[in-house]
């Protein structure tokens, strides 16, 4: 089965920064997504990424906020930007259709863990 | 818009005793249902899914779903549950294969 690598697997950072977590598939997929996992909290679509062009938000989250790229079909990153406490959360990484296998599961990383302080 | 309601937030098993999970959806259309489960620290791993046919499910690890149409319900089940099956467990309800939505999660302790 496919192996999805995000890192950092947790961070603690300061009010203000932004940090950028960086998600890798060991085989090519058609289609990549960022979820947020709030604590005690269950998962919430904050957008898909999009090969070569602007990923697609959900309502409730922008651009400005957590950018995202994917320059190709095995990786993407998802910053989050000037963060506050409430960012406090597991972010995942998740992918399907998996263009070797044409397995169509959603597969997701182990999630990097945010701190805020 | 879609949306899924697991009902309980957290139960406790015995080892060796059935587990039962609840969960409803509401849908306007025939959705796709997943069961996931993470275990501490680790990341969503799929049990089984719907989308047509057999409305009773087998997925791994000895688990088992079935679509009640009329409840609009995907109930998972386990006859047997075992220390290892500790864990969350995510109901999820989506027009295609990937974009889900959750449940709130239910917590399974099992004690020994």
């Amino acid at each position: 089965s496919a192996v999805i690598s995000q890192k950092p697997s947790r961070d603690i950072c300061q009010r203000g920064t932004s940090l950028t977590i960086q998600c890798q598939v060991d085989s090519q997929v058609t289609m990549m997504f960022w979820y947020r996992q709030q604590p005690g909290q269950s998962l919430t679509l904050i957008a898909t990424a999009n090969q070569g062009s602007e990923a697609t938000y959900e309502s409730g989250f922008v651009i400005d906020k957590f950018p995202i790229s994917r320059p190709n079909l095995t990786f993407s990153t998802l910053t989050v930007s000037n963060m506050s406490p409430e960012d406090s959360s597991i972010y995942l990484c998740s992918v399907v259709g998996f263009l070797s296998s044409g397995a169509n599961v959603l597969t997701f990383g182990a999630g990097s863990r945010l701190t805020v302080l | 818009a879609q949306s899924v309601t697991q009902p309980d937030i957290h139960i406790t098993v015995s080892e060796g005793a059935s587990l039962e999970l609840r969960c409803n959806y509401s849908y306007g259309a025939t959705p796709y249902l997943f069961w996931y489960v993470q275990s501490p620290g680790q990341g969503l791993q799929l049990l089984l899914k719907y989308f047509s046919g057999d409305t009773l499910v087998q997925g791994i690890k000895g688990f088992e779903a079935e679509f009640k149409r009329s409840q609009s319900s995907f109930n998972l089940r386990k006859p047997s549950v075992h220390w290892s099956d500790a864990a969350e467990y995510f109901c999820a309800v989506a027009p295609n294969d990937y974009k889900l939505s959750f449940g709130a999660g239910t917590t399974v302790t099992v004690r020994a």
